[in-house]
């Protein structure tokens, strides 16, 4: 398998400010990262699919200027709520594609729980 | 389009009866690829299986196995003997083969193994 950390796991914050989540891996380097959205007792949603050195792709009905993502390098995307309301409260998963593990697939960090107040 | 369904809301069964947990899917990709991913009470998503639409053998690994039908479009999954450990939700996913980079996750079923 594959390691993907995230940071923090759980955040809470006023609302109007913004909130970074790190999502690393650890043992691999990932050229593609993915952000997810996960409402209770719900499925995940993709956001946003990252590639490192250029802009992410964003799912249609996902804001890019509130939801800013950056993949700086091959072990680091980092996510951030900008103007945080409580509606973005959720919890966020992201992923890592190790292609050079076997099998190729979506390796998941621990997620982050956001919440609002 | 794709689409993956998972009709089971939830599950509960007693500890050592075996389980199955529905999936099936849409696409009209010929090469696609499936999964199955458990996510535990803890949140985090863990990898089972990858699957080729060009593998249609069934697999087995200790106490699970998956049988994967093209004609029905269903890869289903089953535990055997269940424990109560085996308890948390579960997620198929669907990838295309011309965009293996987006998963197409079903709604999941919650499986609740009672000691």
């Amino acid at each position: 398998g594959a390691v993907v950390s995230q940071h923090p796991s759980w955040v809470i914050c006023k609302s109007g400010t913004s909130v970074k989540i790190e999502c690393r891996s650890l043992d691999f380097q990932a050229t593609t990262m993915f952000w997810y959205r996960q409402f209770p007792k719900q499925s995940l949603m993709l956001m946003a699919t990252s590639n490192e050195g250029s802009k992410a792709t964003y799912e249609q009905g996902v804001e890019k200027d509130k939801f800013l993502i950056n993949h700086a390098s091959l072990t680091l995307s980092t996510l951030t709520v900008t103007s945080a309301h409580p509606e973005d409260s959720s919890f966020y998963i992201c992923s890592a594609r190790a292609i050079d593990r076997v099998p190729d697939t979506q390796y998941f960090g621990p997620g982050t729980r956001l919440t609002v107040l | 389009a794709q689409k993956v369904t998972q009709a089971q809301t939830e599950i509960s069964v007693v500890e050592k009866e075996d389980v199955t947990l529905d999936c099936v899917y849409e696409t009209r990709d010929t090469t696609y690829y499936l999964f199955w991913y458990k996510q535990p009470p803890s949140g985090e998503l863990v990898f089972l299986i990858r699957r080729n639409s060009f593998d249609e053998q069934n697999e087995i690994s200790g106490r699970y196995s998956w049988n994967f039908q093209k004609s029905t479009s269903s890869f289903n999954f089953t535990i055997t003997a269940s424990q109560v450990v085996d308890s948390a939700v579960y997620f198929c996913a669907l990838s295309g083969g011309y965009n293996f980079n987006k998963f197409y996750f079903g709604s999941g079923t919650k499986l609740n193994v009672k000691p």
